[in-house]
Order: C-alpha cells, then structure tokens, then sequence
C-alpha cells in the first residue's frame, strides 16, 4: 500500500502562514486531496487533484503538489483552522491516508 | 444538499458481524460511489470500500475476506457488514460519497462510535 507521511503536530499564531506537508512513498500522480477534522467533527473536503479549492471552501487554503510531495497551504491562519489535516491518495489501490497533522493555533 | 447518517450498535463482541447503516438523503445512490471509511483510536484511516451506482463492488484487500456492503435503492441506505471482528476493529466507521470524477470523497456522515469488547 500508499504510504503517506505527516509530520504529527504543528503550532502557529493567527494570522501566520502554515505549510502542511505529505510525503507518498510512491507516485500519486496528482491524485493527492486534503480533509481537515475539527474535534467531534466528520472530515471535510478542502482540496482535491493536488490543488483544486472544494467550493465553499475559503481561499486562504491552497494546496500544491505531483508525484510524491504534496503541500497544503494556510495563510493566513485563523483561530478556526484548529483541526487535524490529513492527506488521502487515490492513484494507488487501495486508497491511503495520511496520518495526520495537527494544528494548534497559539 | 447531500446528507448521510449511520446507525448500528455502538457494542459488537469479538468473532461476532458488525452492521451498519448509512441512510443518505438529498442524493439517490443511484449515482455516484458511497464508500465506508473507518478511523482508528489514534487517528489512523483506512478506507474500506465502495459501492457504485449500479451495485457493483470495490474492497480494501486488507478487509476483503470479511467484508461486504450492500445497498437498498428504494429506502436509498447502503449497509456496511464486517465478520469476525477483533478488538482491531474497534473504530468510528464513516460513510460517504465518493465523487469518482473527482476521486474524492466529498460528502460525509458524523460517524458511528464502535467498539468490539466481550
């Protein structure tokens, strides 16, 4: 399977800039999309096919991205944007999740 | 606007079959893909499987001798059943839709809390 690797944990005041990373173990092409996970929440879609914004979706959020590095964006940082990001692949058979990253905003 | 909701037992005991359901309103799931995801104590994913609009199947080969998902198309609910379930299971199972032109899963329920304990 896809391994996808997130660093755990990251903190950042409002108002900041935030670059979270994911790293596949093989190629994703660009089948690579961001959920965030606020706590008690379900995930919800931010950016799919590496880069593209989900509607409704607030454009500090952007992500980049094709083969095997992968970044989502914030900036800048709101108090609200306190969750747990995770990657998730679909090039490969089975899909494959990242790990996870959590924000905290200080 | 898209909605979806499990339901089942919160508490399965070990070798025995966990069931649920995902009852989904605003969308017929006759289009599109609805797939089941679970999230681990820990927070690792793991996707499971899908059912696509005209009933066929995709599985996670990891869950594939024991898993099956199934669908009613007139009370527009897909069902999740997993054998044998272990204390490895115990999880929040997810349903969703699975937009295949996206490859995303772009609509989600809030999840259904289950443990597997004697």
């Amino acid at each position: 399977d896809t391994v996808l690797t997130q660093s755990p944990a990251l903190a950042v005041s409002p108002g900041e800039r935030v670059t979270i990373s994911c790293r596949a173990s093989e190629s994703v092409s660009t089948l690579m999309h961001w959920y965030q996970q606020k706590p008690g929440q379900q995930p919800t879609l931010l950016i799919y096919l590496a880069s593209n914004l989900e509607s409704g979706v607030p454009a500090r959020f952007s992500g980049s991205g094709s083969g095997t590095d992968f970044t989502l964006t914030i900036d800048p940082v709101e108090a609200d944007d306190t969750a747990t990001y995770y990657c998730q692949q679909s090039w490969n058979d089975p899909f494959t999740f990242g790990s996870g990253t959590k924000l905290e905003i200080k | 606007e898209v909605q979806l909701q499990e339901s089942g037992p919160g508490l399965v005991k070990p070798s025995q079959s966990l069931s649920l359901t995902c009852s989904v309103t605003g969308y017929s799931i006759t289009s599109n893909y609805w797939g089941w995801i679970r999230k681990f104590p820990g927070n690792k994913m793991e996707w499971m499987g899908y059912i696509s609009y005209s009933g066929s199947t995709s599985y996670n080969p990891s869950l594939k001798s024991r898993i099956s998902i199934t669908r009613d198309t007139s009370k527009n609910q897909f069902f999740l059943q997993l054998n044998s379930v272990t204390t490895e299971d115990t999880a929040t199972y997810y349903c969703a839709r699975y937009v295949r032109v996206r490859d995303v899963m772009d609509a989600w329920g809030q999840g259904a809390s289950v443990t597997v304990s004697s």
